[in-house]
């Protein structure tokens, strides 16, 4: 079975300061790996996703995050925050194959972003 | 603006009865997921439809169920409404491949009382 881990409930940062949200993920094989945030009473939007290749991927909004398959890892960064980061952010895993619940993406419990002047 | 539409947004009923959240997805998308998302459970995958095909079960209710019509709308049905269904009810797809990125729709909020 996959799962994800988002360790943080929360995470405070002040603007300008560098952000990072923590993911860790467990699936047989190797995974798709995204992250979505989801702003008040809105819908999840996709900010980035790593399949293969450059462990670094970059996304919307000036977001990046690096996976790290040793540690199984994909932790959301970005250099300097802003207050309209504040969201709640999902770290979501699929793994690859196109049968069953193999298909499906499994999210975290989300971490909540604010970000204070 | 995601490509996928759902409707109702807000749907306000009473235990026991039963409702209909109906989405289309992206143009050209065959996979269509539905997800449930509450304060309690997070976000949990309920089922998804390939081109008209019932693809993968999650923790789905018996009392919940789900299609995809040939112009790959799709309906999901909750019968029997229980107070602890009350969540916000997402709508997602994708083409088909686990690569792919799966877009979700607003939501349709349910409040059950």
């Amino acid at each position: 079975a996959q799962s994800v881990a988002q360790p943080e409930d929360q995470v405070n940062v002040a603007e300008g300061n560098p952000l990072t949200v923590k993911c860790t993920y467990s699936v047989s094989g190797n995974p798709y790996l995204f992250w979505y945030v989801q702003y008040p009473n809105r819908g999840l939007q996709f900010l980035l996703k790593y399949i293969t290749g450059d462990n670094l991927v970059k996304g919307s909004y000036g977001f990046e995050a690096e996976f790290n398959k040793s540690q199984t890892s994909f932790h959301l960064k970005k250099p300097s925050a802003l207050v309209s980061d504040s969201a709640l952010y999902f770290c979501a895993v699929r793994g690859r194959g196109n049968t069953g619940t193999a298909s499906k993406l499994t999210f975290g419990t989300g971490t909540r972003l604010q970000v204070t002047l | 603006d995601s490509g996928v539409t759902q409707t109702p947004k807000h749907l306000i009923t009473a235990t026991g009865q039963r409702v209909t959240l109906r989405c289309s997805p992206r143009s050209g998308d065959l996979s269509v997921y539905w997800y449930q998302q509450s304060l309690d459970q997070g976000l949990q995958f309920l089922i998804q439809y390939y081109n008209g095909e019932e693809r993968a079960k999650g923790n789905i209710l018996e009392r919940f169920s789900a299609q995809q019509f040939p112009d790959l709308h799709s309906e999901l049905n909750l019968s029997s409404l229980e107070l602890g269904d009350s969540a916000l009810y997402f709508c997602a797809s994708s083409p088909l491949g686990t690569g792919n990125t799966i877009y979700f729709g607003e939501g349709s909020w349910l409040t059950v009382v």
